[in-house]
């Protein structure tokens, strides 16, 4: 069935380095892929999104790369700061307007 | 310009009892989709409804049933509670009509506590 495997489950940074989340998903279908910021006790957050027409996007510290062929795709965060601390999620849509199906997260520490 | 709202925050049922949360999508959505968040997880998806209906439906049993009103707004309903239905339920809303795109924004959450 349709599954979304993310990697790592948690990731320690020093303020400053740059973090890679990596995500890759089953079902081929797949055309929209978002990346959610939840920080403790809050709500996702949307922060990136990217549809299969296009391969990599940018948005100041955050860029997100898609390789169809393989399957997966990947956040970048450059110039990390101690407030990108939180659990990243990815996740897939495999149709217009529906369902997301989520990675396990990924809990990014950035150390001051 | 209001965000998507949920009610109530935290619930805490008994076993065996009925459960109804209630969503208010973002303004300007038509859709709202249900999510069950357990702790330490990614939020798994229940279902969807546009115009009224259930357009989608992830793997969950009956005992989770929903609605959709004339103003979009949407309730979740959980019967014959289990232990198991402990978690942070999220609702999220977008905009399906004329739209070519599937930004789904979230609520902040019910917390439900089944003992």
């Amino acid at each position: 069935g349709e599954n979304v495997e993310q990697h790592p489950s948690t990731l320690s940074v020093q303020e400053g380095d740059s973090a890679v989340i990596k995500c890759t998903y089953s079902d081929s279908a797949s055309n929209y892929f978002p990346w959610y910021k939840q920080e403790l006790g809050k709500r996702p957050q949307l922060i990136i999104d990217i549809r299969s027409n296009v391969g990599e996007k940018k948005d100041q510290r955050i860029a997100v790369t898609l390789n169809k062929t393989a399957k997966h795709f990947s956040l970048h965060i450059t110039e990390t700061q101690p407030e990108d601390s939180a659990v990243y999620f990815c996740a897939a849509s495999d149709s217009q307007g529906g369902k997301l199906i989520f990675g396990q997260g990924t809990e990014l520490s950035v150390k001051p | 310009d209001a965000g998507v709202t949920q009610s109530p925050t935290h619930l805490i049922k008994t076993r065996g009892q009925q459960v109804t949360l209630r969503c208010s999508p973002k303004s300007g959505h038509d859709t709202v989709s249900w999510y069950q968040q357990a702790l330490g997880q990614g939020p798994q998806f229940i279902f969807q409804y546009y115009e009224e209906e259930e357009r989608q439906r992830g793997n969950f049993p009956d005992r989770f049933s929903g609605h959709q009103f004339p103003n979009y707004s949407s309730e979740l309903n959980v019967n014959a509670l289990l232990l198991g239905d402990s978690a942070l339920y999220l609702c999220a809303s977008s905009l399906l009509a004329g739209s070519s795109y599937n930004e789904q924004f979230f609520g902040p959450g019910t917390r439900l506590t089944v003992l």
